[in-house]
Formats: structure tokens, C-alpha cells, sequence
């Protein structure tokens, strides 16, 4: 069975710190899909990144960087210098092995408070 | 860029009511999704649809129906309202593996 786990319920810091919001998937598919998503407090969903099964390159964008690891089956990811403004739920969610309709199955999310 | 609309954007029912949803996906895709999040819940998928015909189904009740129409809008019909109805509504749309979300629509069920 395919599940996500955010084992961080809620982090606060303060502007500037650096944080790093964990995830583990677990799946028994060869080939599937991880994501990250920021849900602001107005409600949205917010892509923040995908990647696949056979791409372990770590990936940096801007002060956002996520580290995938799949001898761990982890896909956590790191703010740098954060800010007010990135106070918000984020999920990590996977996808299996891709056909059109294949469901996301999202972890419970991390609520991040960033403090001036 | 066009982006997924989703109508009403917030809905208020009484209880035993009925609500039907709406999803327009971004052009060209051909893929919708519907998910449910309830207060301080992650986002739980209730169904999709791929060219018009039901791809995968999650744990959407009995009560609630779906369906994808010729021109690729979706509409997500809800019957007896629950108390436990009230949540954010989310419709996503694709074309390949990514998943566009749309606004969502507040229901609320009094």
C-alpha cells in the first residue's frame, strides 16, 4: 500500500532560520511520482516541485532545495532564510506509476509558522 | 496562463440538500481530478475522470456522483448533505503526470 508520512505536525521558527520539512513515502511500485505542495492560509494548492523514481538529483530553487533519497524512501525538503510569507500547511504527496487519473495521495502536512 | 476554474466557489447547504460542483480544466487537458480536504485534513481524492470515462475512484460515498462532459468540464453532484459534507472541494486537471489545482470550493452544510 502506498502511504505518505509528515511526521512534523507543526514547526515554528523564526526569519532567517533555516527548516527542513521531512517526508517518507512507502510504495511498491518501481517507477512513481513525489511532489511537494504549499497551501497558504487563503487555501490553495501550490505546486512546489515533482520527481520521479529514477531522478535522485537533489534540486534547488531559489531558497527552496529538496533532497531525495530513495535508499530511505525520503523526500524532505529545506527552506533557507525563511520568511513570513512562507508561513503555510505543506504536503508531500506521491503519485504511483503514471496512467491518466492516478489519484495523489497526500501526507498530513506540515504547518509552518515563520515569526518576524 | 489559464488556469483550472472551479464555480461556485463557496456554497452554503442546509442539511439533506443537494450541491452540484463545477470543474472547468485547463484547455487541452484531458484529465480531471476531485479531491476532498476537511478542516486541518490533507486533501483525500475522490475520483477521476480521463476522456470523459471514470479512470480511478477513492473514497467518494455513495451519495456523491461525478462525471466528465464532451467538452472536458466536470461536475461533482453531492445529494442528502452531511454535517460532515462541510470541507474544501479541490478539482485538478492534466495532461501528463502533473496535477493542476484549482481554487476550490468552501462547502458549508448547516
Amino acid at each position: 500500500a502506498q502511504k505518505v508520512t509528515q511526521a512534523q505536525t507543526e514547526i515554528s521558527v523564526v526569519e532567517k532560520e533555516d527548516v527542513t520539512l521531512d517526508c517518507v513515502y512507502e510504495t511498491r511500485d518501481t517507477t512513481y511520482y513525489l511532489f511537494w505542495y504549499k497551501q497558504p492560509p487563503s487555501g490553495e494548492l501550490v505546486f512546489l516541485i515533482r520527481r520521479n523514481s529514477f531522478d535522485e538529483q537533489n534540486e534547488i530553487s531559489g531558497r527552496y532545495s529538496w533532497n531525495f533519497q530513495k535508499s530511505t524512501s525520503s523526500f524532505n525538503f529545506t527552506i533557507t532564510a525563511s520568511q513570513v510569507v512562507d508561513s503555510a500547511v505543506y504536503f508531500c504527496a506521491l503519485s504511483e506509476a503514471y496512467q491518466a487519473g492516478t489519484a495523489l495521495i497526500f501526507g498530513k502536512g506540515t504547518t509552518l509558522s515563520v515569526s518576524s | 496562463a489559464a488556469g483550472v476554474i472551479q464555480s461556485p466557489r463557496h456554497l452554503i447547504k442546509e442539511k439533506r440538500e443537494t450541491a452540484t460542483l463545477k470543474c472547468y480544466p485547463i484547455p487541452r487537458h484531458d484529465t480531471v481530478y476531485w479531491y476532498q480536504q476537511g478542516p486541518g485534513q490533507d486533501p483525500q481524492f475522490l475520483i477521476s475522470f480521463y476522456e470523459k470515462m471514470q479512470s480511478d475512484k477513492g473514497s467518494i460515498p455513495d451519495r456523491f456522483s461525478a462525471q466528465q462532459f464532451s467538452d472536458y468540464h466536470s461536475e461533482l453532484n453531492m445529494s442528502s448533505l452531511e454535517l460532515g459534507d462541510s470541507a474544501l472541494y479541490f478539482c485538478a486537471s492534466s495532461l501528463g503526470d502533473e496535477q493542476f489545482f484549482g481554487p476550490g470550493t468552501r462547502l458549508t452544510v448547516l
